[in-house]
């Protein structure tokens, strides 16, 4: 059981490139989330989906696309990398919205736009 | 939108001092979840509290949600510098899918 596994764990990026952080787990978890965390700012929702197909918007959604066509796996891509977008950036899943409902993260990517 | 608001954002404290870290909610909260972030790792689950006025222990920790199911706090009984790190707390509001954490208490403790 590897749990949550993000990919890349660091990036540097030029402004206007894109790129796709891969988020996968194997434990059959229906809700999936993407997070970043900024100095000062805690963790704010990118993105979320509680099931294959079915994603939704969170608090900082602009600049982020997300789909969802597997229950494991939740990539999350930039369209044009902005320096605003340096970040870390925690994907996280859970089992449900109901009963036992405790966020799994992954390790974590650190992107550096330049 | 749902906010949830913690303080403080920073807390030193002399090792063997407690320390508590408050959580607010603008809005009424289906369940209060509290995590534990280590410097340079990821945060990790502690501990959720689902009824009105639940209080629940670990160790030296002791969790409170309350009555109205809008707040929460953590206290730390006499910290040791293995409690070093940033507590979140996180919410969903009655019926939202949406996980909203607090912006955190960073916590340093002093040998």
């Amino acid at each position: 059981n590897a749990g949550v596994t993000q990919t890349p764990k660091f990036q540097v990026l030029k402004t206007g490139q894109s790129m796709t952080l891969q988020c996968a787990q194997d434990m059959n978890h229906e809700y999936m989330s993407w997070y970043r965390q900024d100095p000062g700012m805690g963790l704010r929702l990118i993105h979320y989906s509680v099931g294959a197909g079915i994603t939704d918007q969170g608090e900082v959604p602009n600049g982020y696309n997300v789909s969802r066509s597997t229950t494991e796996d939740f990539p999350l891509r930039l369209l044009s990398a902005a320096p605003s977008q340096t970040s870390v950036y925690f994907c996280a899943s859970s089992y449900s919205m109901v009963g036992p409902t405790e966020a799994f993260f992954g390790q974590g990517t650190r992107l550096t736009v330049v | 939108g749902q906010q949830v608001m913690q303080i403080p954002q920073y807390q030193h404290v002399q090792e063997g001092e407690d320390f508590t870290t408050y959580c607010n909610s603008s809005t009424t909260l289906s369940n209060i979840q509290w995590y534990k972030q280590r410097p340079g790792g990821h945060p990790v689950f502690l501990i959720q509290l689902v009824k009105s006025g639940e209080v629940k222990k670990q160790k030296r920790l002791t969790f409170q949600f309350g009555e109205a199911k809008k707040n929460s706090s953590l206290h730390i009984t006499a910290t040791q510098t293995t409690d070093v790190g940033t507590y979140f707390c996180a919410g969903r509001q009655g019926g939202s899918e949406k996980l909203v954490f607090g912006k955190g208490t960073k916590l340093t403790v002093n040998p």
